[in-house]
């Protein structure tokens, strides 16, 4: 089956680490996606994950994937204002679509 | 290199009208899929086009139809439009022959159903 499932918000200190957690069910997924959107906008891609990796970093992001347990996080090191999005975990299904999560809230406060 | 543009921006149209919204795909891609976002939610897959052929389908009505054209822009048409067709629909492209097949989003439509 399809699910994938995020926490709704998250609020952060200026500067301190975000972290944003995400389950998802299909087993088979290939790749796992973190994508942000900012208000009014479409989605922009932050990063992704190959299924056999455990984890990928990329400047102030990193990406941990736990398969066993279906679970995905981000952590975005050093957050700015600019960081405060909705951040949505991603899984490729058949290599056709993607699955998304309802999103994760990011308000980031100074 | 242009991103995934798509047209119009906003829309508003009435319940029982038909639309048509737009999207031309980033440079080199092939594919395009179609989402639509309601308020406060994920996005949801409609469908996905490649080869000028509807590829896969998610759980929307026929009311939801599609086309693509030999350079690989894309047309999404809803009929009979209801009140709950209100959303942001994306559009997004991707290369099957990359290995990731990632699919880069376009800033969407904003269609508002009265």
């Amino acid at each position: 089956g399809e699910d994938v499932e995020q926490s709704l918000f998250l609020s952060v200190r200026e500067g301190d680490s975000s972290v944003i957690n995400c389950t998802y069910t299909d087993s088979s997924s290939t790749y796992l996606y973190w994508y942000k959107q900012e208000p009014g906008a479409g989605l922009q891609l932050l990063t992704y994950i190959f299924s056999n990796m455990d984890m990928k970093q990329d400047q102030r992001l990193t990406v941990l994937l736990n398969k066993k347990d279906k679970h995905l996080s981000l952590r975005i090191a050093d957050t700015q204002t600019g960081d405060s999005a909705i951040y949505f975990c991603a899984e490729s299904i058949n290599d056709y679509k993607l699955s998304f999560g309802a999103g994760t809230t990011v308000t980031v406060r100074a | 290199d242009a991103g995934v543009t798509q047209s119009p921006t906003h829309l508003i149209k009435t319940r029982g009208q038909q639309v048509t919204l737009r999207c031309s795909p980033k440079s080199g891609h092939d594919t395009v899929s179609w989402y639509q976002q309601a308020l406060g939610q994920g996005p949801q897959f409609i469908f996905q086009y490649y080869e000028e052929e509807e590829r896969q389908r998610g759980n929307f009505p026929d009311r939801f139809s599609g086309h693509q054209f030999p350079n690989y822009s894309s047309e999404l048409n809803v009929n009979a439009l209801l009140l709950g067709d209100s959303a942001l629909y994306l559009c997004a492209s991707s290369a099957p022959g990359l290995s990731t097949d990632t699919q880069y989003f376009g800033p969407g439509t904003r269609l508002t159903v009265l």
